[in-house]
Order: C-alpha cells, then structure tokens, then sequence
C-alpha cells in the first residue's frame, strides 16, 4: 500500500517561498512506472495540477504553463520523498497543496498525500 | 474555473441510482480516458474509476462510469448514506498548457 504524507508549513508571507515535502511509503521515487505530481486546490481555481517529476533512466520535470517560471518539484532519492517550491508566492497561491502519484499502469493519480492547507498572508 | 464542466450537485434517496455528468473538449476527454474520484473533507481523494469504466481493486461495483465523445458520466446505484461525498472527473490534456485537468466537483447529497 502506497502512502503519501506531506509536510511543510501552513502560513507563508507574500513574495516569499512556499515549501512543501511528500514522503513516500511504498513505492520509491525513483520508480520506472510512476510519476509525483504536486496539485493544488482553491475556490476560485478548483483543482490544479502544478507539475510532476519521474525517472526514466534520467528525471524528468513537467510543469504548468500557469506556474512554470515559479515552480520547481524535486526529487530526494536518499529519503525517498519529492518536494515542491513555489517562489514570489501572492494571496492567490492560496490553496489546500496535494502531492499524489500516477501509476503508469493504470494511467491515472492513484494516490494522494492528506493535502496541506497553504494561506499566503502577511 | 475548472477545465471540465460538472454539475455543482446532485442528489438522491437511499436505493436510489444517480449520475453525474463530466463534459470536456477533443484536447482532454474527447482523445484520453476519464478518472473519478471521490472526496470527503479533510481526506485524500479515492480514486474510484480509470480509463473510463475500470474498478480498482476494493470499489464496490455499484460505481460505474462510461465515455462517450466528449462526456463521460458516473453512476452510483443502491445510493447509501456514505456515498455523499465530492465527486471529480479528471482526464490528461493534449495541450502543452497543462498534463492533467479536473471537473468542478459535484456535491452528492444522500437525502
């Protein structure tokens, strides 16, 4: 059984990076079958995907148009985990951040981590 | 706003059999499989069907979903009380702005 358990704080201040961490139990991040995404979900945007990282003999990044120059997802084989940084964070970054993986086998995000509730205020 | 167009909510009686209706474009849902999951406040999403119709391992088989064109829907027969829930439709996206994109979410109310 996969498991996905986020960490990372709740309250950011504008302009500055918001930092997330996903740790993975049950699967490495460095499968050949599997790609971490981070996704966010807010009120006003409703579900989001940000980006995904996976490793196909070397690593790949995928990101969204929308936050392509703010967004890096990395991956961490020694803890065997992925995180997200988000930089020149505003109050429209506001939004519960999930990271969930998509298995290649079945072709769709099969796993989430429990969400993070992120507030970007001063 | 979200790309894919659900209802915000349906509802229904115990027994009872609902849908709900999931609508894309030929860049998401019209070239790629549909995904449903179900969401309870303050959990992770479960995923409930992939590539349209299919059950993972543990979703009762009264979850069922189909795809035609560019919709796609998913039932629920013999409605309980803990099927009132979120519900997400969700499908990759061919165009180079994004990989995956979601519906707006319908609230099933179980009266």
């Amino acid at each position: 059984q996969v498991q996905l358990q986020q960490s990372g704080p709740g309250l950011v201040k504008p302009s500055q990076t918001l930092s997330l961490t996903c740790a993975i139990s049950g699967d490495s991040v460095s499968s050949n079958s599997a790609a971490w995404n981070w996704i966010r979900q807010s009120p006003s945007r409703g579900l989001e995907w940000l980006g995904r990282t996976y490793y196909r003999s070397k690593w790949f990044n995928d990101y969204a148009v929308s936050v392509k120059s703010r967004l890096t997802i990395n991956p961490d084989t020694s803890k065997n985990q992925f995180s997200l940084q988000l930089n020149s964070v505003t109050p429209e970054d506001t939004a519960v951040y999930y990271c969930a993986r998509i298995s290649d086998y079945i072709g769709a995000i099969d796993y989430w981590g429990q969400g993070t509730l992120v507030t970007v205020s001063s | 706003q979200s790309v894919l167009t659900q209802p915000p909510s349906a509802s229904g009686t115990p027994g009872q059999r609902v849908t709900i209706s999931c609508s894309g474009s030929s860049s998401n849902i019209g070239s790629n499989t549909v995904n449903w999951y179900q969401h309870l406040p303050g959990t992770a999403p479960k995923l409930l069907i992939y590539s349209n119709n299919q059950r993972p391992s543990g979703v009762p088989d009264r979850f069922s979903g189909s795809k035609s064109g560019t919709s796609a829907s998913l039932a629920i027969s013999g409605l309980q009380s803990e099927d009132e829930a979120d519900y997400y439709c969700a499908a990759w996206d061919d165009s180079l702005n994004v990989f995956v994109v979601f519906g707006g979410g319908t609230k099933l109310t179980v009266l």
